[in-house]
């Protein structure tokens, strides 16, 4: 079945540490994004990317990186400089750039700093 | 908030039937609502493309409105397993990215 894959379910950050979230679609879609969700609250976009080797800054992008070498592949890399990188994370991804389109989330993915 | 979404809480006894709405000043290309379970990434009910559309999924009922600013996402006979955040969300005419509103956390009571 086709979907949206993120990995791990769980991670535990030390301060300091840089850490990455994996992001992978087989929906052939070609933008993908990423959200953060803190308890309770709705969701924030972190970055997203409208086609292979491009991506734009989102609401909250300050302490996050991506990259997009992949049209399947959409990883996030949760910096040091993130300082209150707890949250929920979660990837998703929309067949094409024109308005209209359902976006598709994975089943997320939960980073604790320890 | 480009979505305003009410209530923000609604906690109902297990057969009732509730009703959230979403509206904004925007126009909308599409709409649609998502139901998120705690731990999980939301999940696709229902979606709208066309003004003034109505659609049903089981117990589900949704509208867009006539202006394409506004949409209401009803549920019949709640059940407890119904318990979650049901999100709006939609693409603007002529935007790319999706806006969300901020949620409707739904509690049901047996």
């Amino acid at each position: 079945d086709g979907g949206i894959t993120q990995s791990p379910k769980y991670l535990f950050r030390k301060e300091g540490q840089n850490v990455t979230l994996s992001c992978e679609q087989n929906l052939n879609h070609d933008a993908m994004y990423w959200y953060r969700q803190d308890p309770g609250q709705g969701l924030r976009l972190i970055y997203y990317s409208q086609i292979v080797n491009d991506f734009q800054k989102g609401d909250i992008a300050e302490g996050y990186s991506v990259s997009r070498e992949k049209k399947e592949s959409f990883p996030l890399t949760v910096t040091s400089a993130q300082k209150n990188p707890t949250a929920f994370y979660l990837c998703a991804s929309t067949r094409g750039g024109s308005s209209g389109n359902t976006i598709y989330f994975g089943e997320g993915s939960w980073l604790t700093v320890v | 908030q480009l979505l305003e979404q009410s209530p923000q809480f609604l906690s109902i006894q297990e057969g009732e039937n509730l009703t959230v709405y979403c509206n904004s000043s925007s126009v909308f290309s599409s709409l649609q609502w998502y139901r998120q379970e705690p731990g999980e990434g939301p999940v696709l009910l229902i979606a709208l493309y066309k003004a003034g559309e109505l659609t049903s999924n089981g117990r589900l009922t949704a509208q867009f409105g006539i202006t394409r600013k506004d949409s209401f996402l009803n549920i019949s006979a709640s059940i407890p397993s119904d318990v979650g955040i049901y999100f709006c969300a939609g693409q603007r005419t002529g935007g790319f990215k999706t806006i969300f509103g901020a949620g409707t956390r739904l509690f049901v009571k047996a």
